[in-house]
């Protein structure tokens, strides 16, 4: 059974920083693999996906890697602002489901000025 | 292109009512998929649908949960006399093929009082 685990569940950083944000699932038969945001009370934006045969894959100050042989993937966040202040989540596409999406439970980030 | 559609927004029932959440996806869409997000916990799968079938719905509640997606008109998701434990957020996602990027709606929020 796929299980998708992202650290840190909170983190909180000065306006400007660089960070990384942490994602691993179980299971490496993947489709794909999807980083949203999650802004209080609202829907999931989608930011990047990777599929399963691609190694990264940027927009702007976002940077996603995927590792599927060791089940880990990162969200890499550029001279962060208090703009990404949202909840990030990563979901994994089971090979072979459909392409139904497990979550982890999000990385809720805060970004001070 | 409108995005993926969800209405209504905010839905309160009382204990034992019908809740119906209706999710239009985005044009040329195929493939919709329902999620539930509990308070303070992630978003779990529910249901994946297609024009007039239901694809896997292991992720639904074995009683009162019900989905469709008929040929005309949104996907409709059901939950009979609903209790409090219903109370969440539901989200209705859609992509053009298998494995492709999901796009999420804003979600319903549900509340059973």
């Amino acid at each position: 059974k796929q299980e998708v685990t992202q650290i840190p569940a909170a983190l909180s950083v000065p306006e400007g920083e660089n960070l990384v944000l942490n994602c691993s699932f179980t299971d490496s038969a993947i489709y794909n693999l999807q980083w949203f945001r999650q802004d209080p009370g609202k829907g999931l934006t989608s930011l990047l996906l990777i599929q399963s045969s691609q190694r990264e894959q940027t927009s702007g100050r976002l940077n996603a890697s995927l590792d599927k042989s060791s089940g880990r993937s990162t969200l890499y966040i550029a001279a962060s602002q208090p703009g990404d202040s949202a909840t990030y989540l990563c979901a994994v596409g089971i090979y072979n489901q459909g392409g139904k999406l497990i979550f982890g439970q999000g990385t809720e980030l805060s970004v001070k000025p | 292109n409108a995005g993926v559609m969800q209405n209504p927004r905010h839905l309160v029932r009382r204990r034992g009512q019908e809740a119906r959440l209706r999710c239009s996806p985005m044009k040329g869409h195929s493939h919709v998929y329902w999620y539930r997000q509990l308070p303070e916990e992630g978003l779990k799968f529910m249901v994946y649908l297609q024009k007039e079938n239901i694809i896997d719905e292991s992720g639904m509640p074995k009683e009162r949960f019900s989905a469709e997606f008929p040929k005309e008109g949104p996907s409709i998701l059901r939950i009979q006399q609903v209790v409090r434990g219903d109370s969440a957020a539901y989200f209705c996602a859609s992509s053009p093929l298998t494995g492709t990027e999901a796009f999420f709606g804003q979600g319903t929020r549900l509340t059973v009082v």
